[in-house]
């Protein structure tokens, strides 16, 4: 299983892209990258996930290098509620053992 | 219906009571997961059923004991628990293997005295 290396904490204003690294650097070849949202007393949430290069949905980017040993999610625009703890996951598209990382916990000021 | 849902929402049990953890999901998700979270600390896994079989026991003290009634259903047992077990624990399903992304519920919030 590959493991993940986060920033522990970020900081960031209201209005601002804030952008979230992971590095990876035992990655496998079958290995998807999934990011996960997670409030406080609440269950992690699904964002965004990708293989390689570059995928976007309505609320995150994830940005993939050729070789694959990082991923960076991109947060436009963040707001007071995106004030929560982000973890990167990295695991086989056919297995059922995901491990979460530490996580980044980003708070938003205003 | 898109949701897991876990009852109770919070619990508190004494050491020599056996209480149980439901958790509960109408989206025909083939596995469905138990995770324990302690406070500040990353979700760790315990269990996984796949078609309603055990697939996966991360180690876990037998005094945790899981279920898989039918393929909507997950229980968790619990029995003589210690102090350091008090934690949030999360279930979650997922349609097919857990790299296709998990639903997860709020959790129980258990607390032993």
């Amino acid at each position: 299983l590959a493991k993940t290396t986060q920033p522990i904490s970020m900081d960031s204003y209201e209005g601002q892209e804030v952008n979230i690294t992971c590095s990876h650097n035992n990655i496998a070849t079958n290995d998807y990258i999934t990011w996960y949202q997670q409030f406080p007393s609440q269950g992690p949430r699904f964002i965004i996930q990708g293989y390689k290069t570059k995928v976007t949905n309505e609320v995150a980017s994830l940005f993939i290098p050729a070789d694959r040993k990082s991923s960076t999610l991109s947060l436009p625009r963040v707001s007071l509620s995106d004030t929560a703890v982000y973890y990167c996951l990295v695991g086989d598209w056919g297995t059922d053992k995901l491990i979460f990382g530490t996580g980044t916990r980003l708070q938003v000021f205003p | 219906d898109t949701e897991v849902t876990q009852t109770p929402k919070h619990l508190v049990m004494g050491m020599t009571n056996k209480k149980s953890l439901k958790c509960e999901q109408h989206m025909g998700h083939r596995a469905m997961y138990w995770y324990k979270q302690k406070a500040k600390k990353p979700p760790e896994l315990m269990f996984v059923y796949s078609y309603e079989k055990l697939s996966i026991n991360e180690s876990v003290p037998s005094r945790f004991s899981p279920e898989c009634p039918n393929s909507s259903l997950l229980n968790l047992h619990l029995h003589a628990l210690q102090p350091e077990d008090s934690a949030l624990y999360l279930c979650a399903s997922s349609q097919e293997t857990a790299v296709y992304g998990y639903t997860f519920g709020s959790g129980t919030r258990l607390t032993v005295v």
